[in-house]
């Protein structure tokens, strides 16, 4: 089965730096790639996604690259601000699949202002 | 669009005790829930998947018997965790995926923080 992997577990960076944090994963046959954001005691919440018909996508402050070759795929946020602060999962499946997608351990990134 | 709640947030209850806990799609209809959890500082494992109308799939080593879900229509999935012990104690999240907005995509619950004493 799938398995992803997600580095770093932890990132600090100041606010107005960027913020790079990479998975990857193991399954060829994975081609839709979401990325979620958690806040504490909430739920997980999309925040991108891309599928594997495209290398990147963007939304304002936010971009997802992927390497479907290497079989891995980064989330960007550009102009951290501290409301960023939150764990981010990425996870991969396979469309239209119900049950096969897998997430990975998550990233806690902290904005220091 | 694709709003999913879930109730109560927050539960503790004894040791034996059964604890339900509801899953609702607020604006679309979820012909398939998942049901997840999660330990602290940790990511979230698949517990079951919930179709309407029919038996959910856990994934294994996931009682079945111990972990009950219904599914009974297309807007609310149930979890009820049957004579509740303190390592049941945990985050519980259901999501649901709604084809109209995103065909691959899935929805979460704000979660259920259970406590068994």
């Amino acid at each position: 089965g799938e398995n992803v992997e997600q580095h770093p577990s932890t990132l600090s960076v100041q606010e107005g730096d960027s913020a790079v944090i990479k998975c990857t994963y193991s399954d060829s046959a994975s081609n839709y790639f979401p990325w979620y954001k958690q806040e504490l005691g909430k739920g997980p919440q999309l925040i991108i996604d891309i599928r594997s018909n495209v290398g990147e996508k963007k939304d304002q402050r936010i971009a997802v690259t992927l390497n479907k070759t290497a079989k891995h795929f980064s989330l960007h946020i550009t102009e951290t601000q501290p409301e960023d602060s939150a764990v981010y999962f990425c996870a991969a499946s396979t469309s239209g699949n119900n049950n096969d997608m897998r997430f990975g351990a998550g990233t806690r990134l902290t904005v220091k202002p | 669009g694709a709003v999913v709640s879930q109730h109560p947030s927050w539960v503790i209850c004894k040791s034996g005790t059964s604890v339900k806990i509801e899953c609702r799609s607020l604006d679309f209809q979820a012909t398939t829930m998942f049901w997840y959890r999660q330990f602290p500082k940790q990511s979230l494992m698949l517990m079951a998947t919930s179709n309407e109308g029919s038996k959910a799939t856990y994934e294994q080593g996931v009682e079945k018997d111990k972990f009950l879900i219904n599914h009974a229509s297309l807007t609310l999935s149930t979890l009820t965790v049957t004579s509740a012990h303190p390592e049941d104690s945990s985050f519980y999240i259901c999501s649901a995926r709604d084809p109209q907005v995103r065909r691959e995509g899935q929805f979460f619950g704000p979660g259920t923080r259970l406590t068994v004493l």
